[in-house]
């Protein structure tokens, strides 16, 4: 499984947006990105993913690069409740394993 | 109903006790998943049952003994655990294989060895 490596912690002001970046420059071809993030005691929760197009849903915008070697996870106005540890990984399709790497926290504040 | 619902939430136990772990979703989800953290740390996958059969397990010592007594239950049985096994245990369910199978984690059950 391709790794990924994601800055330890990030800052945001509550209101803005908040970009969480993720390097994968050894994702294979069939390899999807996703992003889960846990809030504190409670199980991971399901952001987004994509293959190789920008994806947007009610949560989160995700923007892969064209080399697919990086993608951005945006959360357009990020409030107090979005404090959480965010999880990038990188997955092959039709896989049914799920590798968490060590997560960005990010610290939402007023 | 979009819930993995796992019981007990909380468990303490002896090193000589057997307990078990269940876990219960009702999406007609056909993977189901253990992972176990521990603090500050991000969870490890435990095993995988693809339609009731085990399907990965990665070399989890045999003192976790996982069963899937049908596709909308899973339990984790535990005798003879260590301190060291003290964590937070996720189970997870998902649609099965394909692209866009996203796991739908429960709240987990946090156990403590004695």
């Amino acid at each position: 499984d391709a790794k990924t490596t994601q800055p330890p912690s990030m800052d945001c002001a509550e209101g803005r947006a908040a970009n969480l970046p993720c390097n994968h420059s050894t994702i294979s071809g069939n390899e999807y990105v996703y992003w889960y993030r846990q809030i504190h005691s409670q199980g991971p929760q399901y952001i987004i993913h994509g293959l190789k197009n920008n994806e947007t849903n009610e949560m989160a915008s995700l923007i892969i690069t064209e080399d697919r070697k990086s993608s951005t996870l945006i959360l357009p106005h990020a409030t107090l409740r979005d404090t959480a540890v965010y999880y990038c990984i990188v997955r092959p399709g039709g896989y049914n394993k799920l590798i968490f790497g060590a997560g960005t926290r990010l610290a939402v504040h007023p | 109903d979009t819930e993995v619902t796992q019981t007990p939430k909380h468990l303490v136990m002896g090193m000589t006790n057997k307990k078990s772990l269940k876990c219960e979703q009702h999406m007609g989800h056909r993977a189901m998943y253990w992972y176990k953290q521990k603090a500050k740390k991000p969870p490890e996958l435990m095993f995988v049952y693809s339609y009731e059969k085990l399907s990965i397990n990665e070399s989890v010592p045999s003192r976790f003994s996982p069963e899937c007594p049908n596709s909308s239950l899973l339990n984790l049985h535990l005798h003879a655990l260590q301190p060291e096994d003290s964590a937070l245990y996720l189970c997870a369910s998902s649609q099965g294989s394909g692209e866009g199978g996203e796991l739908f984690f429960g709240e987990g059950s946090r156990l403590t060895v004695l």
